[in-house]
């Protein structure tokens, strides 16, 4: 079984451009959820994504959007970064959408921006 | 608003002994909870759960308990090892909703 996998794990950016992050959920997922931990914070929920729909935004803008593919992989897009957006970004996958189902994370992908 | 609330920064124990990790919520429709050990540059690592309809559950040396009517559940890890050293974030979920909350994490640390 194959757990869940994010990419790049590192990236540093300037204010104002635009970053993706990559997520492969783990086998048998249909469910990915990604979030968002500062330092010193618990991880913030940001969106989730259901069989290739959105299926719940946290309290973060429009500039933050994302995909979900038909293998159920996924990408986080933020557009327009701000020196706040530097954080931890996580992925979180599941079988299914609703909130009894336990997540099981990837490694994260640590954004910078200068 | 934090819906979930870790007011235990960090928590130190001697190897062998109980640690015991603590939680309190404010949403009455919370229902499912999970707890989460990080290690530093890794993801949360899932460590055990608990439903509402339960008000324990034991996984090996680590148990959750859960008092709904005080709104507080808690992490015991017995006995501590060093390896336990990581910090601890507990989350909380509604069944009808689709994401979690976590509170900002309990630093663990073992003292061998």
């Amino acid at each position: 079984e194959t757990g869940v996998t994010q990419s790049p794990t590192h990236l540093i950016k300037t204010r104002g451009q635009q970053v993706t992050l990559r997520c492969s959920s783990q086998s048998g997922h249909n469910t990915v959820s990604w979030y968002q931990q500062a330092l010193g914070q618990g991880p913030q929920f940001i969106f989730q994504y259901y069989r290739e729909e959105e299926n719940g935004r946290g309290n973060f803008p429009p500039r933050f959007s994302g995909l979900q593919f038909p293998n159920y992989s996924s990408e986080l897009n933020v557009n327009a970064l701000e020196l706040d957006d530097s954080a931890l970004y996580l992925c979180a996958s599941s079988f299914d959408g609703a909130g009894g189902n336990t997540q099981y994370f990837g490694p994260g992908t640590r954004l910078t921006v200068l | 608003d934090q819906q979930v609330k870790q007011n235990s920064p960090s928590l130190s124990v001697q190897e062998g002994r109980i640690s015991i990790l603590n939680c309190d919520y404010t949403n009455s429709m919370f229902d499912y909870f999970l707890w989460y050990k990080k290690y530093p540059a890794e993801g949360p690592t899932f460590l055990i759960s608990i439903s509402s309809i339960k008000d324990k559950n034991e996984d090996g040396r680590f148990t959750v308990f859960l008092n709904k009517s005080a709104k507080h559940l808690s992490l015991h890890i017995v006995p501590s090892q060093p390896g336990d050293s990581a910090v601890y974030f507990c989350a909380a979920s509604a069944r009808t909703g689709n994401q979690f909350y976590f509170g900002t994490g309990t630093s663990l640390t073992v003292i061998p």
